[in-house]
């Protein structure tokens, strides 16, 4: 069975500085996806990054940024330069069907 | 940029009662999803859609829960006799092998 596990469930930064939520995850396969979801209070469900696990490269989407380490199953995502926009609750989510997710991590942006 | 919508925004329904919450996926997407969300909880898989069937579907998608693609672009979730507990915002999501699945923007649904 797949698990996900996000640790933090409220995360704060200032405006224009960096946060760095945390995801761990398990599954059997050796193929698979991994990726992060932003859900403003509006509650629609937004792709903001994703990282194929054969590749070594951690994946890069403008200010975001993940630390895919494989071997110990972690993926965190990394905000850079936050801004107000950005807060909402996000989400880690691996796929192999279907998407399994963490319970998420809610990230207030202090102006 | 192509995106999933969903039709209604917000259902109220009465316990018992018959609800299809309806899709239109991106139009050159394969792969199909219904997913729901409890307020205050996390997202949960219900069924995934692939080729005209269902390929998977997890414990809550019961008897009382069916999908179709009814036509080139429509992709329907029903819930048959409604219960309290069902009243969740419903996600629909399509994807292209391996690119992430791109979500609707929900169905509120709320059983009184």
């Amino acid at each position: 069975a797949q698990t996900v596990t996000q640790s933090q469930p409220e995360m704060s930064v200032q405006e224009a500085e960096t946060v760095t939520l945390s995801c761990t995850y398990d599954t059997s396969e050796s193929d698979y996806y991994l990726f992060w979801y932003k859900q403003p209070p509006s509650r629609q469900m937004i792709l903001v990054i994703r990282q194929e696990a054969y590749k070594q490269q951690n994946a890069t989407e403008n200010r975001f940024s993940v630390n895919f380490q494989k071997a110990a199953k972690s993926f965190s995502l990394k905000i850079s330069d936050s801004q107000l926009g950005d807060a909402a609750m996000y989400f880690c989510a691996l796929n192999d069907y279907k998407l399994s997710f963490g319970a998420g991590t809610t990230v207030t942006v202090r102006a | 940029e192509p995106e999933v919508t969903q039709t209604p925004s917000h259902q109220v329904t009465q316990m018992g009662q018959e609800v299809i919450l309806r899709c239109v996926p991106i139009s050159n997407h394969l792969y199909f999803y219904w997913y729901r969300q409890i307020l205050g909880q996390k997202v949960e898989f219900l069924v995934s859609f692939y080729n005209n069937e269902i390929s998977e579907k997890s414990e809550i998608f019961d008897d009382q829960f069916s999908v179709e693609r009814p036509d080139g672009s429509n992709f329907t979730l029903k819930i048959r006799s409604t219960k309290l507990e069902d009243s969740a915002m419903y996600f629909c999501a399509s994807s292209y092998p391996d690119l992430g699945q791109y979500f609707g923007p929900g169905t509120r649904l709320t059983v009184t």
